[in-house]
């Protein structure tokens, strides 16, 4: 069966410092993998996606970045925090025509 | 433009009681909707899809949930509430079958009260 790790689980970072949050899956190859934020009292918003290595689309203009050096390997990254990119990030990952399945999340503060 | 909407921000049930999480939606033509439950601190977890067919669907945990063309709706329901249902939920639609333009509602806060 398919399964996704996210990590970390909580993170507190300084302004102005660097990010990387990891994402793998396992269990399915090729998968779509998908990067969103969630900030209190609202939905959920989609930050990037990719449908294969090195093929990642942006659906909002930001200060994070995403890459796909794998497969089955999704990074979120920033080279400089900001205070509004707190937020609670999740990584999901689906097959052509099937749902979302989504990681446990990683809670980040940005102090 | 396509929108997935929940009204009602929070709501509180007692034990036992049934529930009915609304949610409306806004395509042209009828659209993928999903609900996801999510528990405080985790990811989101699938309760059930609806893509074509019966409109009323079947999920986990004891969740069900019925298509309305009619009113553009796509409500969750439940007989029973246990405890554990306590969770936020979300309802979720796409025009297409590929999650990539998968638009979410903001969220339901469920409370059940023993």
């Amino acid at each position: 069966s398919q399964t996704i790790h996210q990590w970390p689980a909580t993170l507190v970072q300084p302004v102005g410092s660097p990010l990387s949050l990891e994402c793998t899956v396992e269990g399915t190859s090729n998968p779509n993998l998908y990067w969103y934020r969630q900030a209190a009292g609202r939905g959920l918003q989609l930050l990037f996606y990719s449908v294969g290595i090195g093929q990642i689309s942006s659906e909002v203009p930001q200060n994070l970045s995403a890459s796909r050096p794998q497969d089955r390997q999704f990074i979120l990254s920033s080279k400089k925090l900001l205070l509004s990119d707190s937020g609670f990030y999740l990584c999901a990952w689906s097959d052509s025509n099937s749902p979302l399945h989504f990681g446990n999340g990683t809670r980040l503060t940005v102090t | 433009a396509q929108s997935v909407t929940q009204p009602d921000i929070h709501i509180t049930v007692s034990e036992g009681a049934s529930l009915e999480l609304r949610c409306n939606y806004s395509y042209g033509a009828t659209p993928y909707l999903f609900w996801y439950v999510q528990s405080p601190g985790q990811g989101l977890q699938l309760l059930l899809k609806y893509f074509s067919g019966d409109t009323l669907v079947q999920g986990i945990k004891g969740f069900e949930a019925e298509f309305k063309r009619s009113q553009s709706s796509f409500n969750l329901r439940k007989p029973s509430v246990h405890w554990s249902d306590a969770a936020e939920y979300f309802c979720a639609g796409s025009n297409t079958g590929t999650a990539s333009k998968l638009t979410f509602g903001t969220g339901t806060r469920l409370q059940v009260t023993l």
